[in-house]
C-alpha cells in the first residue's frame, strides 16, 4: 500500500546551517506530495506541496522537489532559524479511500542559536 | 479563510466517561477528515465525511467511537467509555473538492486518567 518513509530525528543544527530532511514514498500512480510542520502543542500546518513530477514546492525559504525517478521529496532550507524548530511530516493522499493522507513518522528539528 | 477550528483544545477525563469533540471546517470545504496522533507518531486516519455522509471509517474506530456531520457543516467525534489508550491528539482537517491538500485544526488533546 501507499507509504511514506522519513529520516529519523532529531536533527540538531546551529542557526544558519543547511537543512535536509529525507522523505521517500511508495504509491500507485503519481500522487501529490506535501510537507506539513507541527509546532509544540499545535495542529499541522501545510508548509509546501508539489502536484506532479519535477515540481518544486517552496514556502518560507523551504523547498522540496518531486523526484519520480527516486520516489523522493526531500525538504531543504539554506539557512535555518531557531523559529524553525518543530516536527516536520511528509505526506501523500492515498490513491484510494477518498484521498486520506498517509504520513511519515515525523522528523524533529532542533535549531540552537 | 478563517481556518479549521476545534473545541475544546484540551480535555482531561476519567476512564469510563464519555467525551465529545467538535470541529468547524473551513466554510467552503465539503470534505472533512478526523485523525488521531499519539506521541512521537504521525497522524492516523479515523474517518471521512463528504458533506453530511460518513463514507469511510478506519479499523482504528472501534464501536465506542462515533462521528457525525449533521447538515454537512461542523462535525462531532464522540468517544464512549473512554480508556487510557484513547489518550491522544485528535485532529480534524478539511479540503476542497478540487485539490488534495488538507487544512488542519489545532487539535484536541485528550488525557484519560
Amino acid at each position: 500500500g501507499d507509504s511514506v518513509t522519513q529520516m529519523e530525528g532529531p536533527v540538531t543544527l546551529s542557526e544558519e546551517a543547511f537543512l535536509t530532511i529525507n522523505c521517500t514514498y511508495t504509491a500507485t500512480g503519481y500522487p501529490s506530495l506535501f510537507w506539513y510542520v507541527q509546532y509544540p502543542g499545535e495542529g499541522l500546518q501545510l508548509l509546501l506541496k508539489a502536484t506532479k513530477a519535477d515540481d518544486k514546492g517552496s514556502n518560507k525559504g523551504f523547498e522540496a522537489t518531486y523526484r519520480k525517478e527516486t520516489t523522493s521529496f526531500h525538504l531543504e532550507k539554506g539557512s535555518v532559524q531557531v523559529s524553525d524548530s518543530a516536527v516536520y511530516f511528509c505526506a501523500l493522499p492515498m490513491n484510494t479511500g477518498f484521498q486520506k493522507l498517509v504520513f511519515g513518522t515525523g522528523t524533529r528539528l532542533l535549531v540552537s542559536p | 479563510d478563517t481556518g479549521v477550528s476545534q473545541d475544546p483544545r484540551h480535555k482531561i477525563t476519567k476512564r469510563g466517561q464519555n467525551v465529545t469533540f467538535r470541529c468547524d471546517p473551513i466554510s467552503e470545504h465539503n470534505r472533512l477528515y478526523w485523525y488521531r496522533q499519539t506521541l512521537g507518531q504521525g497522524p492516523e486516519f479515523l474517518t471521512y465525511f463528504q458533506n453530511e455522509a460518513q463514507l469511510e471509517k478506519s479499523r482504528l474506530l472501534s464501536d465506542r467511537f462515533s462521528a457525525e456531520r449533521p447538515k454537512g457543516s461542523f462535525s462531532t467525534l464522540e468517544i464512549q467509555r473512554t480508556e487510557q489508550g484513547d489518550s491522544a491528539m485528535y485532529l480534524c482537517a478539511s479540503r476542497r473538492d478540487t485539490t488534495y491538500e488538507q487544512y488542519f485544526g489545532p487539535g484536541t488533546r485528550l488525557t484519560v486518567t
